[in-house]
């Protein structure tokens, strides 16, 4: 079955700096690919998605490239603020296939300290 | 525009009782989804309804029944509640086809049962 792999967290950075959060899936079909936040206390929100090969998900200083050749949706920030504190998801749905259902990764929780 | 809601927010149950979590949408989405999230298991699918009268099982549906009599609401059943039901729930919502697969989350339901 289709699946979701993300590096494991917690992740602590410094204000301004990099962020890397990377993700791996495996689906049988041709999937749609998501990156969700989760701030503390609220339900998911859709941060950036993809539905096609080297499509490029882009939202609020956020990016994603869907790369099926390495079968990756790895979400950077070039840099980071406090605000951006929260727990991220990687996803994949694959409605191609008949499936809305999303799959998700674990979450990576990502603090940012001034 | 409310989005998605649930109700309640915060609910404590003894194990053996039985309750009910509600969904609504008011954005005429045909797919609805509950999910549980639990620490360093991601979001997992329980149940979900692509229409009115239609419902299916996730990944893990055991201890929850379902029923979708409205386009708007989705309840969760618990029958008889155990302390591995302590979770956070999710009711989410999507629109299908027109290639816009985002689901919308609702704020989400603590639930402790002791």
């Amino acid at each position: 079955g289709d699946s979701v792999t993300q590096m494991e967290g917690p992740v602590t950075l410094s204000e301004e700096a990099f962020l890397t959060i990377n993700c791996t899936y495996t689906a049988t079909g041709y999937p749609s690919l998501f990156w969700y936040v989760q701030y503390p206390g609220e339900g998911l929100q859709l941060l950036l998605k993809a539905t096609k090969a080297d499509d490029k998900g882009s939202n609020k200083g956020f990016e994603a490239t869907y790369r099926k050749e390495t079968t990756s949706f790895h979400l950077e920030k070039g840099s980071v603020q406090v605000s951006d504190s929260a727990v991220y998801f990687c996803a994949l749905s694959d409605p191609g296939a008949g499936s809305y259902q999303l799959t998700f990764g674990k979450g990576t929780k990502l603090s940012v300290i001034p | 525009n409310a989005g998605v809601t649930q109700t309640p927010k915060f609910q404590v149950l003894k194990t053996g009782q039985s309750m009910t979590l509600q969904c609504a949408q008011d954005m005429n989405h045909e797919y609805m989804s509950w999910y549980r999230q639990d620490p360093g298991m991601g979001l997992r699918l329980i149940h979900y309804s692509v229409g009115a009268g239609i419902t299916d099982q996730g990944e893990v549906p055991n201890g929850y029944n379902v029923s979708r009599s409205t386009t708007e609401d989705f309840p969760l059943r618990l029958l008889s509640a155990a302390p591995s039901q302590t979770s956070v729930y999710f009711c989410a919502s999507s629109p299908l086809g027109q290639g816009n697969y985002e689901q919308y989350f609702g704020p989400g339901t603590r639930l402790t049962v002791t």
